[in-house]
């Protein structure tokens, strides 16, 4: 059975800082995996997804993700942290295998406050 | 391009009431999603349809159903509203197959009292 794990539900930085959000996935199949970001009273916007290519992934607004295998981790990253980036962020893991029938396994989510 | 569009994006109802959420997925999107996200579930599934069909179904009470149109256009029903239905229900569409990302739309704030 597919499982994602958010190692943290809360993260707080400076402006300026690297960002660091924590994702462990388990699975019995090489999966797609997905960070979807959400900004306050507005839907999830698709940050960056990994599909079996490159392991490094890089998505939007200056974040990237990598994929590891051995320690079936997808963590998000982002060198400098900008007060636009505050948001509850989504890591995702999905079945490439389910044909037409999606199945997406949700984390609970961390929210990323940005301090000045 | 436009983006999904849901309505309407605020909505307050009394306790045994009917609501009825409208969703119109982005062009050529014959996929949608339905989720409600709530502070103390995170976001749970709802169903998916696909060319009117409804493919997967999220773990709710039979409440809540959902349709799709012609035109990909869909529709959520939630019936006998109950104080814990207060929600942000979010819908979202996408291309066919697995690895193709969700496209979100804002959301309807649902307040049940």
């Amino acid at each position: 059975a597919q499982s994602v794990t958010q190692l943290d539900s809360h993260v707080s930085v400076s402006e300026g800082t690297p960002v660091l959000l924590r994702c462990n996935y388990s699975s019995s199949y090489s999966p797609s995996l997905f960070w979807y970001v959400q900004h306050p009273n507005k839907g999830l916007q698709l940050l960056l997804k990994y599909t079996s290519a490159a392991t490094l992934v890089k998505g939007i607004n200056g974040f990237e993700a990598e994929f590891k295998k051995s320690e079936t981790s997808f963590h998000l990253t982002k060198p400098s942290a900008h007060m636009s980036d505050a948001a509850e962020y989504f890591c995702v893991v999905s079945d490439p295998n389910a044909g037409n029938n999606r199945k997406l396994i949700w984390g609970l989510g961390t929210s990323l406050a940005v301090n000045p | 391009k436009a983006g999904v569009t849901q309505t309407p994006r605020y909505l307050i109802k009394t306790r045994g009431q009917q609501v009825t959420l409208s969703c119109s997925p982005i062009s050529g999107h014959r996929s949608v999603s339905w989720y409600q996200q709530t502070p103390g579930q995170g976001l749970q599934f709802l169903f998916e349809y696909f060319s009117e069909t409804q493919r997967n179904k999220g773990n709710f009470p039979g409440r809540f159903s959902g349709r799709q149109f012609s035109n990909s256009r869909s529709e959520m029903n939630v019936s006998t509203l109950e104080l814990g239905d207060s929600a942000l229900y979010l819908c979202a569409s996408s291309l066919q197959g697995p690895n193709s990302p969700l496209h979100f739309g804002n959301g309807t704030r649902l307040t049940v009292t």
